[in-house]
């Protein structure tokens, strides 16, 4: 069975980091592109960042660029993202997503989500 | 990078047919055919309903399908089931600041 698990969402103060992950399991993980998109609480979907099969091609919404960092271990078949200097408007639910296509970055569409984890940027 | 614009909401009847417009501009939407559709219902993770504009991925039923002209793509989903009442997002491949933007969302209710 295919699954995306997240993890590390929880309340922090703004300024502050947080590192998020997702473990995947039930597909090659290293065959295939993997995003981060977020929802605020009662919001829509919104992109947040993406990284190619080999970690050679990272992308980043305006709105994170210069704060957050994706990477992943395809070794442990997980995908993480480096959330630094958090802001109130980071708040969200943050969920993993794997592109449908395997290969490179973008083009493509999400066909498999975690369920998400949250996170709440207060003080 | 704006969202794309998509109606708040979207209602019929069982049976009827709804369609649900998504609209960009020719850097997202208008200048590639990758746009997709999600269905999300609360407290749910999204689920692809439509890809590359009018593509049903495996077990997702018929009476989904999707379109696409100039910088507008199009949901049509037609025989509506109670089931069908959830959330609805588009999103597009984008060439501007963003690689991917998404929709604002559309409320489907069934009547």
């Amino acid at each position: 069975e295919v699954q995306l698990v997240e993890s590390g969402g929880g309340l922090v103060q703004p300024g502050r980091s947080l590192r998020l992950s997702c473990a995947v399991s039930g597909f090659t993980f290293d065959d295939y592109a993997m995003y981060w998109v977020r929802q605020a609480p009662g919001k829509g979907l919104e992109w947040v960042s993406g990284i190619s099969w080999n970690s050679g091609s990272t992308d980043y919404a305006d709105s994170v660029k210069g704060r957050f960092t994706i990477s992943r271990d395809n070794a442990k078949n997980s995908l993480y993202l480096q959330m630094n200097s958090l802001r109130p408007e980071d708040t969200a639910l943050y969920y993993c997503a794997k592109d449908r296509r395997t290969g490179g970055l973008g083009g493509s569409a999400f066909d498999i989500w975690g369920q998400g984890t949250m996170v709440i940027v207060s003080s | 990078q704006s969202a794309l614009t998509q109606p708040a909401s979207v209602s019929g009847s069982p049976g009827q047919s709804i369609t649900i417009s998504c609209t960009g501009t020719s850097s997202d939407v208008g200048g590639y055919n990758y746009v997709s559709w999600y269905q999300q219902h609360p407290g749910k993770a999204p689920k692809l309903m439509i890809y590359d504009v009018s593509n049903r991925p495996s077990g997702v039923s018929n009476r989904f399908s999707g379109s696409k002209s100039g910088n507008t793509a199009s949901l049509t989903i037609s025989g509506l089931q109670a089931e069908d009442e959830a959330d609805y997002y588009c999103t597009s491949y984008a060439s501007s600041s963003a690689l991917y933007v998404f929709g604002t969302g559309t409320k489907v209710t069934v009547l």
